[in-house]
């Protein structure tokens, strides 16, 4: 599976919008972008995934780079349940969900 | 209830026993996944089933560590000989896709705890 890297953490105010980036430059042609985050103590739960296009749904939307080797998570207005920590993973079919450390975001009353 | 259910929650033991974690997947999910999860760190890939089989069992650490899904649908996780670097959160996930990536459900996980 593709590498990913993600900034270790990032703070974000309450109600604006939290970007956080990925880079996966040796993604294969075949590979998606899925998002996952982690409240403390639970498991984690999905968020959005894509190939090519940018995708949006009711908890994000993921911007994916014309050459797919970095994309965006954006959460158009932050709450303080947003709180988590963000995983970026690339996998395809037939491969497994590899999790790295992910980025820890925390949001700012 | 309709998500994937582990069981026990916690369980602490000590040094050299045996320990069993029960993982009740998603009805109808054909794809189920182990991970083991450390203080700080993200999950870490233990074993791969589709249906019955380990489709990929190359996460799994050493011998001590086992996993069956003799029907298809509940899974076991087995440690032999626990150590303490066995503690951990091993969660659990299905996924109603077959033989690839798809969304991952995940249970709340069972803590070991290796005294």
């Amino acid at each position: 599976d593709a590498k990913t890297t993600q900034p270790t953490s990032m703070d974000c105010a309450e109600g604006r919008a939290a970007n956080l980036p990925c880079n996966h430059s040796t993604i294969s042609g075949n590979e998606y972008v899925y998002w996952y985050r982690q409240i403390h103590s639970q498991g984690p739960q999905y968020i959005i995934h894509g190939l090519k296009n940018n995708e949006t749904n009711e908890m994000a939307s993921l911007i994916i780079t014309e050459d797919r080797k970095s994309s965006t998570l954006i959460l158009p207005h932050a709450t303080l349940r947003d709180t988590a920590v963000y995983y970026c993973i690339v996998s395809g079919t037939g491969n497994q969900f590899y999790f790295g450390t992910g980025t820890s975001l925390t949001v700012i009353p | 209830g309709a998500g994937v259910s582990q069981t026990p929650s916690n369980k602490v033991t000590e040094k050299g026993k045996y320990v069993e974690l029960r993982c009740d997947p998603i009805s109808g999910h054909t794809a189920l996944y182990w991970y083991r999860q450390s203080l700080g760190q993200g999950p870490e890939f233990l074993i791969y089933f589709q249906g019955t089989g380990a489709a990929d069992d190359s996460g799994l650490p050493n011998d001590r560590f086992f996993a069956v899904r003799p029907e298809g649908s509940v899974s076991t996780l087995k440690i032999q000989r626990t150590e303490r670097g066995d503690s951990a959160v091993y969660l659990c996930a299905s996924s109603l896709v077959q033989g690839g990536a798809g969304e991952l459900f995940f249970g709340e996980g069972s803590r070991l705890t290796v005294l």
